[in-house]
């Protein structure tokens, strides 16, 4: 199994552009969650999804968007860069163990500058 | 709601000498807590996990962390450190009976001083 995969892992975009990160997973995890990490601040939640077509919005949503198509896949979209957006971005996902959650398993991330 | 505060933001050992990253969680119901460890520029990767098991549970390195319920503590500790265990460590909490929330702490960076 590759785990959690990610792509690209760096990135510099200017103000206003947009990209898609890619995350995938080979698992067969329902659960996928998408983190951003800035320094010192740990993980902040921006998006997670509990199944094929289901999506919820985090923490910090504002300024992104996802979709889930397939139980794999959970693409990340930014539609119009700012530099707020600059930022390490964590993909996971896990399963229910039962009535708990099992551990999350974590992609590399994407290093993201916006300029 | 749930919550997980980690204590310390720093904490630095000498190699050889014992580790404890301190971890005090909030939980209505019985939570699941974590330890997951983040080497420079990599992901996350769990150390260890409590859900309503042992209350000591060991982990993989060599780190162990005892559940206390009356004091709601969830501390990391390992006897010996070692110069690889230099890492950005954080404690999570998640209580599906709770807010259905996978919480995590804004992490302690552990430093081994030679």
């Amino acid at each position: 199994n590759a785990g959690v995969t990610q792509t690209p892992k760096f990135r510099i975009l200017k103000i206003g552009q947009s990209m898609t990160l890619q995350c995938t997973q080979d698992m067969n995890h329902n659960y996928m969650y998408w983190y951003r990490q800035d320094p010192g601040m740990g993980l902040k939640l921006i998006y997670y999804s509990v199944g094929a077509g289901i999506t919820d919005k985090g923490e910090v949503p504002n300024g992104y968007n996802v979709s889930r198509s397939t139980t794999e896949d959970f693409p990340l979209r930014l539609e119009l860069a700012a530099p707020s957006q600059t930022s390490v971005y964590f993909c996971a996902s896990n399963i229910l163990a039962g009535t708990e959650y099992n551990e999350q398993f974590f992609g590399p991330g994407t290093r993201l500058t916006v300029l | 709601a749930q919550s997980v505060t980690q204590l310390d933001s720093h904490v630095s050992v000498s190699e050889g000498t014992p580790v404890l990253l301190r971890c005090n969680y909030s939980s209505s119901y019985s939570p699941s807590l974590f330890w997951y460890v983040q080497h420079p520029n990599k992901g996350l990767q769990l150390l260890l996990k409590y859900t309503s098991a042992a209350t000591l549970v060991k982990g993989i390195n060599g780190f162990e962390a005892e559940f206390k319920k009356s004091e709601t503590s969830f501390h990391l500790t390992k006897p010996s450190a070692h110069m690889s265990d230099a890492a950005e460590y954080f404690c999570v909490v998640s209580d599906r009976r709770g807010d259905d929330k996978i919480i995590f702490g804004k992490g302690t960076r552990l430093h081994i001083l030679p």
